[in-house]
């Protein structure tokens, strides 16, 4: 069946400029979350997303980054103003209720110019 | 809070040979544990977990962790690699309660088969 996709695959930006990434999980999964790939700071979560429950936003690194799953399924993650040290892979995973497998998509690379 | 320290940065080893990818983990809390691999410009891919029961895990492609509570470790192994097993690795932990199954990673094991 269809994994989790993600698009674009490779986004060039200027500094400053607003990004949407956006990420389709596997149907049915409940769960949904975000990391950040990046020479420094290795594997880095981000948010989390399960159902109808409040997201969980502790690992966004600034006020610039946002994000919403419309209807339980599909996200998008925003970040606003962008800056140079947003450049990395940002990596959308998605599970079942139990979570205890999460499947990720090939990821969005981001670089700001 | 939780942390993952992955021992090696990058292993080389020759095709045949065995290999173990090192794991230790600090959390105050019960965890599950997983190791994913990442080839060159793919997502992550997920060998193997462990969430209770036998210490000893199977995963795919051949490989196998053993899960160590007392020493806090859970190291990856493989008996005889293949070039195609060269990947980054990644060992992760996530609290085994509660609702919030947000992964933590260590930094990844730059694994290199050379023939």
């Amino acid at each position: 069946g269809a994994g989790v996709s993600q698009s674009p695959s490779n986004k060039v930006t200027e500094k400053g400029k607003d990004v949407e990434l956006r990420c389709d999980p596997i149907s049915g999964h409940t769960a949904l979350y975000w990391y950040r790939q990046s020479l420094g700071q290795g594997l880095e979560f981000l948010i989390y997303f399960q159902g109808n429950s409040a997201p969980d936003k502790s690992g966004l690194p600034s006020d610039r980054f946002s994000a919403e799953r419309t209807g339980g399924s599909v996200s998008t993650l925003t970040i606003q103003r962008t800056q140079q040290e947003d450049s990395a892979v940002y990596l959308c995973a998605s599970s079942s209720y139990t979570g205890n497998e999460q499947y990720f998509g090939p990821g969005t690379r981001l670089t700001v110019t | 809070a939780q942390s993952v320290t992955q021992l090696d940065s990058q292993v080389p080893v020759f095709e045949e040979a065995p290999v173990e990818l090192r794991c230790n983990y600090s959390s105050s809390v019960s965890v599950y544990l997983f190791w994913y691999v990442q080839y060159p410009n793919q997502g992550l891919q997920l060998l193997l977990k462990y969430l209770s029961g036998s210490t000893l895990v199977k995963g795919i492609n051949g490989f196998e962790a053993e899960f160590n509570k007392s020493q806090t470790s859970f190291h990856l192994r493989k008996p005889s690699v293949h070039i195609s097993d060269t990947a980054e690795y990644f060992c992760a932990v996530r609290n085994s309660g509660g609702s919030n199954y947000k992964l933590t990673f260590g930094k990844g094991t730059l694994l290199t088969v050379n023939p």
